[in-house]
């Protein structure tokens, strides 16, 4: 089974400044890794996501995450918030390959920039 | 190409009643799933279906029903309303669940009150 910790159920930042959303997973496979982000009263849209090769996979938005199979980590970074990132941020798992991909998420961080 | 649609976007209803969220998607998707939101607890797996005619259950599937009659449309149904279904449910959509790859689609969502 998988299971996936996300850190920080709030992080307030200023806007311009770096920021940090941690997630750390759970897993006895190998897994594909997600990070998915929600506007207010929208639904979820993909971020960026981690299926093999390099660890560090760029996304939408200027948004980077690094993968770390040591420390089971895929944490989620942005050298630069702007007010438009204020939204909330999933962290999710899929079981790797040849078994039903059913996403396994994480609680999420409500990510609020401030002026 | 409307992606994944789910009706209605708000509902309110009694206790012991029942009602159908209706889902399609129009992207020849294999997968479909429900998931539904909670304040703190993240998304949870409802029921999902890797294909027509094929359904299984999810997390927490108490209470609910679904059936997969088409490619395209993935209802679901509460028999028997209970103030604990209060959340907002998702539904999403994913080429395939077999790959693990699983990138989802996700609709704008059904707000659902159960007084």
């Amino acid at each position: 089974a998988q299971s996936v910790t996300q850190l920080d159920s709030q992080v307030p930042v200023f806007e311009e400044a770096p920021v940090e959303l941690r997630c750390n997973y759970s897993s006895s496979v190998s897994v594909y890794l997600f990070w998915y982000v929600q506007y207010p009263n929208q639904g979820l849209q993909l971020l960026l996501k981690y299926l093999s090769g390099s660890t560090l996979v760029k996304g939408i938005n200027g948004f980077e995450a690094e993968f770390n199979k040591s420390q089971t980590s895929f944490h989620l970074r942005k050298p630069s918030v702007h007010i438009s990132d204020t939204a909330e941020y999933f962290c999710a798992v899929s079981p790797y390959g040849g078994s039903q991909g059913n996403l396994i998420f994480g609680k999420g961080t409500k990510l609020s920039v401030k002026p | 190409n409307a992606g994944v649609t789910q009706t209605p976007k708000f509902q309110v209803l009694k206790t012991g009643q029942s009602m159908t969220l209706q889902c399609a998607q129009d992207m020849n998707h294999e997968y479909m799933s429900w998931y539904r939101q909670d304040p703190g607890m993240g998304l949870r797996l409802i029921h999902y279906s890797v294909g027509a005619g094929i359904t299984d259950q999810g997390e927490v599937p108490n209470g609910y029903n679904v059936s997969r009659s088409t490619t395209e449309d993935f209802p679901l149904r509460l028999l028997s309303a209970a103030p604990s279904q209060t959340s907002v449910y998702f539904c999403a959509s994913s080429y395939s669940a077999w790959t693990g790859e699983n990138i989802q689609y996700f609709g704008a969502g059904t707000r659902l009150s159960v007084l």
